[in-house]
């Protein structure tokens, strides 16, 4: 069966405190692993796509890279407004089904 | 502006009642899909629709039901045998072509017994 774990479940960083939030997942066929941020009683925002593994795509103080069993978020230098749970989902030889992870929450300190 | 809308925001149901979430979207997108969301818990998928008149169940359909008469519409009604309705409820769309790879998703629905 197609999982996808998330860890830490949550963590505490102080302003500027770099840190990585990983995904680890197992997939008959991946099509894509998929980097969401959701706000307190707010829908998922998209951040990142990623395909195959030694993918990198960064975006301002994010960078999301992929192996063949997981992929990390990487947080460089966070800032207060940084803090919001981070998904992780993946898509499947479905081709149109996702599979998500219960997320990392972030807070950041200032 | 383009996206997807959801409601309403909150939502109250008394025990034995049935009650529809409306779920809109102008992205033009042919799949839709519902996901509910508990505390501590990632999003788990009730049902989806990739095409008009068409859906298929997801992990935890029980209690649930859908219609999808419309491209741009996907309504979602819990049932009174979902026995454990209190959730946020999410709905997301997505295109069918290859280059249209990421779910959108709305600003949820939030579901409270009474």
């Amino acid at each position: 069966e197609d999982q996808v774990t998330q860890s830490p479940e949550a963590l505490r960083l102080q302003e500027g405190e770099s840190s990585s939030l990983n995904c680890s997942y197992t997939v008959s066929g991946l099509r894509g692993l998929f980097w969401y941020r959701q706000d307190p009683g707010k829908g998922p925002e998209f951040l990142f796509t990623l395909y195959s593994a030694g993918e990198e795509k960064e975006k301002e103080r994010l960078k999301a890279t992929l192996t063949k069993k997981e992929s990390f978020l990487h947080i460089t230098a966070p800032k207060p407004e940084d803090s919001a749970t981070y998904l992780c989902a993946v898509r499947d030889r479905d081709f149109n089904k996702f599979y998500f992870g219960s997320g990392t929450k972030l807070n950041v300190k200032p | 502006d383009g996206g997807i809308t959801q409601s309403p925001k909150y939502l109250f149901r008394k025990e034995g009642q049935n009650v529809t979430l409306s779920c809109e979207q102008n992205l033009n997108h042919d799949a839709m899909y519902w996901y509910r969301q508990d505390p501590g818990q990632g999003l788990r998928l009730i049902y989806y629709s990739q095409i008009v008149n068409d859906f298929q169940k997801g992990d935890i359909a029980e209690g649930y039901s859908v219609s999808r008469e419309k491209k741009e519409s996907f309504p979602l009604t819990v049932t009174s045998a979902q026995k454990n309705p209190t959730a946020f409820y999410l709905c997301a769309s997505k295109g069918l072509a290859e280059t249209q790879e990421t779910q959108y998703f709305g600003p949820g629905t939030r579901l409270l017994v009474l």
